[in-house]
């Protein structure tokens, strides 16, 4: 079964420094998909990005960037510039790529709380 | 707004009652997840529906039970509620339910059995 971990419980940033989060993931599959899910104290989940694992190139989505590294089964987050809007809890997840039993879930990690500050 | 919408929004109930939990996906989405939220378990699948039919079964307890009907909405049902089953539960959809698909959430519905 695919595992995700993330190693940070906690961490905090200053407005408009820029921060990464880290996330490593346990498979023995060789196509997947990873995502960054935010979730601000409304409680809603919400979509930051996502990697597909056959993509060499690494995702960007505006101020929100990966850096994955396959073979070491890593995906961390870079946020650039980060804003007050920032802080929320950031979960990484895992998706196999295949389509029958529960590979279609999503495996999540258990998050870290991104505290930004003045 | 992801497009997905749960009701209610909140839930007090007592142990050992029953209630259900509302979904309606993304216009044109068939397949629909349920995870659940808690302190102790974090985000765990339970169940998925896809065009109407059970696609797939996570960590979902015999008390819990879920369908999804013909206009693709989609219903959580839990009974005999007990304390420990006081979380946050999200329903997610995708157009087709394949590996490839982002999975986009509801706003939730936050249950709290007293």
């Amino acid at each position: 079964a695919q595992t995700v971990t993330q190693s940070q419980p906690e961490m905090s940033v200053q407005e408009a420094e820029t921060v990464t989060l880290s996330c490593t993931y346990d498979t023995s599959e060789s196509d997947y998909y990873l995502f960054w899910y935010k979730q601000p104290p409304s409680r809603q989940m919400i979509l930051v990005i996502r990697q597909e694992a056959y993509k060499q190139q690494n995702a960007t989505e505006n101020r929100f960037s990966v850096n994955f590294q396959k073979a070491a089964k890593s995906f961390s987050l870079k946020i650039s510039d980060s804003q007050l809007g920032d802080a929320a809890m950031y979960f990484c997840a895992y998706r196999s790529s295949t389509n029958t039993g529960t590979a279609s879930k999503l495996t999540f990690g258990t998050g870290t709380r991104l505290q930004v500050t003045l | 707004d992801s497009g997905v919408t749960q009701t209610p929004k909140h839930l007090i109930t007592a142990t050992g009652q029953r209630v259900t939990l509302r979904c309606s996906p993304r216009s044109g989405d068939l397949s629909v997840y349920w995870y659940q939220q808690s302190l102790d378990q974090g985000l765990q699948f339970l169940i998925q529906y896809y065009n109407g039919e059970e696609r797939a079964k996570g960590n979902i307890l015999e008390r819990f039970s879920a369908q999804q009907f013909p206009d693709l909405h989609s219903e959580l049902n839990l009974s005999s509620l007990e304390l420990g089953d006081s979380a946050l539960y999200f329903c997610a959809s995708s157009p087709t339910g394949q590996g490839r698909e982002t999975q986009y959430f509801g706003p939730g519905t936050r249950l709290l059995v007293l």
